[in-house]
């Protein structure tokens, strides 16, 4: 059982919508990012926080917005996306923002945009 | 900018081999290399990690060597299972960054009963 739970788990939505994907933590950790898997590319850090302030948005395009209300709980708003944007998307989290902190990955949210 | 590149990106193993996946980096200031494994459908896990202080670390079946002259590490599966078919990613992070980990490209491993 995952100390990181997303949802939702699957979303499709059209490129004039408006929706968001939820991320809570039970790990008591600080840290917690979003993360965007495409098929055959590398993980892509997207936004980091650290006790509730962001700390890296990593050229991320405005239509995907962060929201951290506190240290559990991570938000990934989006609107007026592309087909492109269609991925996996992972939250996680850390003890702290230290090197070496093991990342938690919860199972992702499958987006397809249409 | 890709400053870790991984391969092989997909290997096919005989139950009982050994896997062996590679990864290069380019960044000397990274100091800490950890394997995470992906299995469908779920999140990548931490599976063994490195510092640089170390040449190699063994964690059951699985060991990771490390090169730092070379700035090569890689991943050995000993006596390989049916299942260890996942997506293995190496990854990379240094100090003053916290824990922002940059990733390989991952590699499929497929291990055939």
């Amino acid at each position: 059982e995952t100390g990181v739970t997303q949802t939702p788990r699957h979303l499709v939505m059209g490129m004039t919508n408006k929706k968001s994907l939820k991320c809570e933590q039970h790990l008591g950790h600080n840290a917690m990012y979003w993360y965007k898997q495409s098929a055959k590319k590398p993980l892509e850090l997207m936004f980091v926080y650290n006790f509730k302030e962001q700390t890296e948005n990593n050229s991320v395009p405005s239509r995907f917005s962060p929201e951290c209300p506190n240290s559990s709980h991570l938000f990934l708003h989006l609107h007026t996306l592309q087909p492109e944007d269609s991925a996996l998307y992972l939250c996680a989290s850390s003890q702290d923002m230290f090197s070496g902190n093991t990342i938690y990955f919860g199972e992702g949210s499958w987006l397809t945009v249409v | 900018q890709q400053q870790v590149k991984q391969s092989p990106q997909s290997l096919i193993v005989q139950k009982g081999g050994i896997s062996i996946i590679n990864c290069a980096y380019e960044n000397t200031a990274f100091d800490y290399f950890p394997w995470y494994q992906q299995f469908p459908g779920k999140g990548p896990a931490l599976l063994i990690a490195i510092r640089p202080d170390v040449s190699e670390k063994k964690e059951g079946r699985f060991t990771i060597s490390f090169n730092k002259s070379a700035k090569q590490f890689s991943l050995h599966i000993m006596d390989s299972q049916p299942g260890d078919s996942a997506t293995y990613f190496c990854a990379a992070s240094r100090g003053t960054s916290g824990s922002r980990l940059t990733f390989g490209e991952g590699t499929q491993l497929t291990v055939n009963p």
